[in-house]
Order: C-alpha cells, then structure tokens, then sequence
C-alpha cells in the first residue's frame, strides 16, 4: 500500500530537549515536504527537498531542521523545542513528473506538544 | 508568487443541503488545482483534481470546474452528508515552475443531521 509514515503520532516533552520526528514513503517520490498546521493559519511550509541531499526552506523554517539522506526518507529534527512550536505536523510526499501533474501524499500527522 | 484564497469557515449545513465553497488563486504559469480533505484526526486526502482550463474534477460526489477567466476553482456538493464534516483545502501547484504547492487556509465544514 503506498503510503506516508510518520512517527511518533502523539509526543509531550519539554522545552530543550531534542526530538525528531521521522518521514518515510514508499512511492519512490522526489519530493518531500514538511507542514505544520495551526488553528486560523492553515498549512505552513518548513522545509522541503526536491531529491536525495537538497533541501530548501519554506515560510517557517527557524528553530527546524531536515535532511535527506535516502531518497524514502525526511526527518524533522527541533534540536532545542520551544512551546511555540507546538502544533500538528504533516509531512509529504509526491512525484516530480510534470506530465503527470502528481498530487501531494500525506502522513497521518504528528501532534507535538512543547511544555 | 502564487496565492490560493478560500472562503473562511466554519461552513454549516443540514443534511443533504447543496454545498460550495469557493476558491480562488493568482498563480504564474499554468498551474494544476486541487482539492483536498482532511477528516477529524487524519492528514490531507485528494479529493479532486483539474488541470488545464475548463477541466471539470469529481469524485464522492463533488466537483469542481478549474475557470481560467475567473481564476477560479470552487468545489460544490449537490447533497452533503454527516460523513461529509471536514476540512477542505484548495491548492495548486505550476508543473515545470518551482513546483512548490501552495494551499489555501483551509475551511471547516459542518454537517448536521
């Protein structure tokens, strides 16, 4: 089944204390992208990779980190979490073949919160 | 850049109430559109999707109809559902371009028995 893989789905911790949250697909996509979601501000961007070892910030990218090692896989790293970024975190993938005109494919989400 | 703006929400209905919630965008280039659905407690699903001018996208029910002249791209229901309640967000993305999709701020739909 093609799917999104994210975990943890539910995590409580402290300000300061490094987590990542971990990003797999099974689709063979380029693309891979990280969104957190917040109540009135939709879906905002924090980073995304177009292929293996290239990522670019999106809108929100302070206090976040990524990196794209294998092509299956993107983690989001908050090496010193602060509650400001507690919020729901998608992430996503999908193809680059602009023939096909490929729609994003979304985690169940992470929900994250920063004490 | 590129924009997508949304009705805001929350929408309202009673069961088997006509929906539309309307979408609009600003993009360069030619983009592809897209709506996609969020249940309670789930990420983002393509509901639907068009891509070139005049293109009608459908699916469960609901349509959508990509208007180039009016920069337009609202999703409409003829006969909602319970099961319909969630939240729907428009999007596009410029295949060739950045690629980089944008979304609209999403709006909540409410549907009662």
């Amino acid at each position: 089944e093609a799917q999104v893989t994210q975990n943890p789905r539910y995590l409580i911790t402290v300000t300061g204390k490094k987590l990542t949250v971990t990003c797999s697909q099974n689709m063979n996509h380029e693309y891979m992208s990280w969104y957190r979601q917040d109540p009135g501000l939709g879906l905002r961007q924090i980073y995304y990779s177009m292929n293996v070892e290239v990522t670019d910030k999106g809108d929100v990218p302070e206090g976040y980190k990524v990196s794209r090692k294998e092509k299956r896989n993107f983690p989001l790293i908050l090496e010193s979490p602060s509650p400001n970024q507690t919020s729901l975190y998608f992430c996503a993938s999908s193809s680059l073949r602009t023939e096909s005109n490929q729609p994003q494919h979304f985690g169940d989400g992470t929900r994250l919160s920063i004490l | 850049g590129n924009s997508v703006t949304q009705m805001e929400g929350p929408v309202t209905l009673s069961e088997e109430a006509f929906l539309t919630i309307n979408c609009t965008y600003t993009a360069t280039g030619y983009p592809s559109l897209f709506w996609y659905v969020q249940y309670p407690g789930e990420g983002l699903q393509l509901l639907l999707k068009a891509t070139k001018a005049d293109d009608k996208g459908s699916n469960k029910g609901f349509e959508a109809t990509y208007r180039k002249e009016t920069t337009s791209f609202h999703l409409e229901k003829g006969s909602v559902q319970v099961s319909d309640s969630a939240v729907y967000f428009c999007a596009l993305s410029v295949p060739g371009g950045s690629y980089i999709p944008t979304f609209g701020r999403g709006t909540s739909l409410i549907v009662h028995p």
